[in-house]
C-alpha cells in the first residue's frame, strides 16, 4: 500500500540554524500539507500546497518557514532560523484531487521529530 | 472559525466491551468530519470520514462513527474493543463553505483497552 515517507525521523539542531524536513508524498496525490504537533498538544495545520504554490497557510507559518517541491517526488519544509519553540513533531500529508475538493482524506507520514537546543 | 472538541482526555474500556470516543464540532456551514488514530511513535492513520449521506459511517478495523447534525457530534464507536485498539484518537473537521483544505483537529482522546 502506498504511503507518505519522511526523512529524517529525528533532527536535532542548534537554535538559529536552518533545517530542512523532507517528505515524499504518495505518487498520484496532488495536494501536500505540513502539520506539527508540539509534545502533548494537538496537531496544528501549517501550510497546504497545490500546483506549485501555497494554497493556504496558518498564522504559525511565518517568514521563517518555506515549502518547496524541488522535483517530481519530494516536498520540503524549511525553517530558516530555528527557535526553541519550533521543537515539535512535523507531519507531512498528501491527498488526491477529488471533487468536491474538500472531501478527500489526507494521508500522513510518520513524522520528523525536531529538537531545537 | 471551525473547531473540534474531544471532551475526554482518556477513555478506559475492557476488551470485548463496546467503546465510544466523543467528538463535537463547530463550523459555519456543513462539515466534513474525519477520525484518525495515532499509535506510539507513528503518524496519523485515517480511520473514516463523513461527507454526506448515511449518518452512520463505517471505517477501518471495525470502527464506525455516527454523524448527528442536531447535536453537532461525530462520535467514534466500536462494538467490541480489542487491546490493540489502545491508541490516541483524533477527530478532525473541514469546513465545506470555506473551501480550505486544512484539517482542524481536536486535542485527542487516549483509548486504553484492558485485557
Amino acid at each position: 500500500e502506498p504511503e507518505v515517507t519522511q526523512t529524517p525521523s529525528h533532527q536535532v539542531t542548534q537554535m538559529g540554524q536552518e533545517v530542512i524536513l523532507r517528505c515524499v508524498p504518495i505518487s498520484n496525490h496532488l495536494y501536500f500539507y505540513w502539520y506539527r504537533q508540539i509534545l502533548g498538544q494537538k496537531v496544528e495545520f501549517l501550510v497546504s500546497f497545490y500546483n506549485n504554490e501555497i494554497s493556504e497557510k496558518s498564522e504559525i507559518f511565518d517568514d521563517q518557514f518555506s515549502v518547496e517541491r524541488p522535483d517530481g517526488s519530494n516536498f520540503t519544509l524549511k525553517i530558516r532560523s530555528t527557535k526553541l519553540e519550533d521543537s515539535a513533531m512535523y507531519f507531512c500529508a498528501s491527498s488526491e484531487l477529488l471533487y468536491p475538493r474538500t472531501a478527500n482524506e489526507q494521508f500522513f507520514g510518520p513524522g520528523t521529530r525536531l529538537t531545537v537546543l | 472559525a471551525q473547531s473540534v472538541a474531544q471532551p475526554e482526555d482518556q477513555v478506559n474500556v475492557a476488551e470485548g466491551n463496546p467503546l465510544t470516543v466523543k467528538c463535537t464540532y463547530s463550523v459555519s456551514g456543513n462539515p466534513y468530519l474525519f477520525w484518525y488514530v495515532q499509535y506510539p511513535n507513528r503518524g496519523l492513520q485515517f480511520l473514516l470520514k463523513y461527507i454526506t449521506g448515511d449518518n452512520l459511517v463505517k471505517g477501518s478495523y471495525g470502527f464506525e462513527a455516527e454523524f448527528n447534525k442536531s447535536q453537532t457530534s461525530f462520535h467514534l464507536k466500536k462494538p467490541s474493543a480489542l487491546v490493540s485498539d489502545s491508541a490516541l484518537y483524533f477527530c478532525a473537521v473541514r469546513d465545506i463553505v470555506s473551501g480550505f483544505q486544512k484539517l482542524v483537529f481536536g486535542t485527542g482522546t487516549r483509548l486504553l483497552v484492558s485485557p
